[in-house]
């Protein structure tokens, strides 16, 4: 079974570019995550999706940022105008959802992430 | 205040020894789960070991265990007989509350330790 897949692997642009992340998880996992990870810091959460629909987008730094998960299968996330400060890794996780009651771990599986660096 | 805390920026271990990684939370919800990821320099991510706050053993996976300790807030991880592959950045996290019916949480972490194993 492939895990979560992301693209690009690394993306250098120059402040004020717009880039688009990819992220495809693994196959049947209702539940996409995004996380960034910036230098010296934790990793830190950005928003869930549930299918197509937004969960949670609490972690999103401010409206620079478009996620986008049309069709409930593979998500985008965009970055437009991109600041310096948001350079860092950028994880994109998936869990499968429901299946297991309240309880479960619903364990999130990670991607390589996306390493992005503004100039 | 931070939600989970990682001691040990660093540590070092011998091959063939166990080691231990601290972790303690911080929770007023009374279900929860803790996990484990570990980060080679490589990047990628990849789920070691979950805990749920109900569980009322100590999970364990092949050579990884978690000491969890309920009324300390603490969930350590063991790695028993190290291995030149065990060196990476090691993260504990944490989800609060019970999975939602749409879905999982998000997991908060901490700033994760650097081990090395050395021959």
């Amino acid at each position: 079974e492939a895990g979560v897949t992301q693209f690009p692997s690394h993306s250098v642009i120059e402040k004020g570019q717009t880039v688009t992340l990819r992220c495809d998880p693994i196959s049947g996992h209702d539940n996409l995550y995004w996380y960034r990870r910036v230098m010296g810091k934790e990793i830190k959460f950005l928003l869930h999706f549930v299918k197509e629909s937004k969960q949670d987008e609490s972690g999103m730094p401010n409206n620079r940022f478009l996620a986008e998960r049309t069709g409930g299968t593979y998500s985008t996330l965009k970055v437009q105008p991109a600041e310096l400060e948001d350079s860092g890794v950028y994880f994109c996780a998936s869990s499968h959802g429901l299946a297991g009651g309240p309880k479960r771990s619903d364990t999130q599986y990670f991607g390589p992430g996306t390493r992005l660096t503004v100039l | 205040a931070q939600k989970i805390t990682q001691t040990q920026p660093g540590m070092f271990v011998q091959e063939k020894e166990a080691v231990t990684l601290d972790c303690t939370y911080d929770t007023s919800d009374q279900s929860y789960g803790l996990f484990w990821y570990k980060q080679p320099s490589s990047g990628e991510m990849i789920f070691l070991i979950y805990q749920g706050s109900y569980d009322e053993q100590n999970a364990t996976e092949g050579r990884y265990s978690l000491n969890f300790q309920k009324a300390r807030k603490s969930a350590n991880l063991v790695i028993s007989a190290s291995q030149l592959g065990d060196s990476a950045m090691y993260f504990c996290a944490m989800r609060e509350g019970l999975i939602l019916t749409g879905g999982g949480n998000k997991l908060t972490f901490g700033t994760g330790t650097q081990l090395k194993v050395e021959l």
